[in-house]
């Protein structure tokens, strides 16, 4: 089956570094997405892995493993507004992307 | 990047009655859309995909004769909810893709959270 593990809950520092974990499991695969949604809104995307390394957009970083099924969001000089759920979403075989529940981040001040 | 937007953000209705939900593409031509629902604190659900001119994908489980979904032109998909009741109640978000970029980078809505009483 397909699935996707994130933790559920993740708390940080304003400023401080932050990595948001993401293994998966397709039927395939064609990349993988991170999608930041604040709540009672839509997704809004961040990043996009197809192959092995590292993706670095400002303050947002994203690795991608594909042999070990393992991706992480990397979230750096955190602010207040970066509070909200980080969804890893790989796609499979067929182009569908898979949606996990997300990471929930709490930034404390 | 590119503008999706949802028409209405929030809607109550009584039960028996049927809801519309408009997505637009607003400086894009889509050709196909996608429709979730999200219940609180679970992840998206993708309901059916949209394809311009032609019948819409149902994923396994999405009843096609109460989530009607019409795609008329390139710029425009409709969801609607016929004989709601209250378990229809939830988020529900439309996405699109630029052409040439894939189903993976999707623009989405702001979503229409609906409310059946």
């Amino acid at each position: 089956g397909q699935n996707i593990d994130q933790p559920t809950e993740m708390t940080a520092t304003e400023g401080a570094i932050v990595q948001i974990n993401c293994t998966y499991q397709t039927s395939g695969f064609n990349g993988l997405f991170w999608y930041q949604q604040h709540a009672g809104e839509a997704p809004t995307f961040l990043s996009y892995n197809v192959l092995d390394g590292l993706e670095e957009k400002g303050r947002f970083s994203s690795f991608l493993s594909r042999s070990k099924g393992y991706s992480y969001l990397l979230l750096k000089e955190l602010q207040m507004k970066d509070s909200a759920s980080y969804l890893c979403a790989p796609m499979d075989s067929n182009y569908q992307l898979i949606w996990g529940a997300g990471t929930k981040l709490i930034i404390k001040p | 990047g590119a503008v999706v937007s949802q028409h209405p953000s929030w809607v109550i209705c009584k039960s028996g009655t049927s809801v519309k939900i408009e997505c637009r593409s607003l400086d894009f031509q889509a050709t196909t859309m996608f429709w979730y629902r999200q219940f609180p604190k679970q992840s998206l659900m993708l309901m059916a995909t949209s394809n311009e001119g032609s019948k819409a994908t149902y994923e396994q489980g999405v009843e096609k004769d109460k989530f009607l979904i019409n795609h008329a032109s390139l710029t425009l998909s409709t969801l609607t909810v016929t004989s709601a009741h209250p378990e229809d109640s939830s988020f529900y978000i439309c996405s699109a893709a630029e052409p040439g970029q894939g189903a993976g980078e999707q623009y989405f809505g702001p979503g229409t959270r609906l409310t059946v009483t």
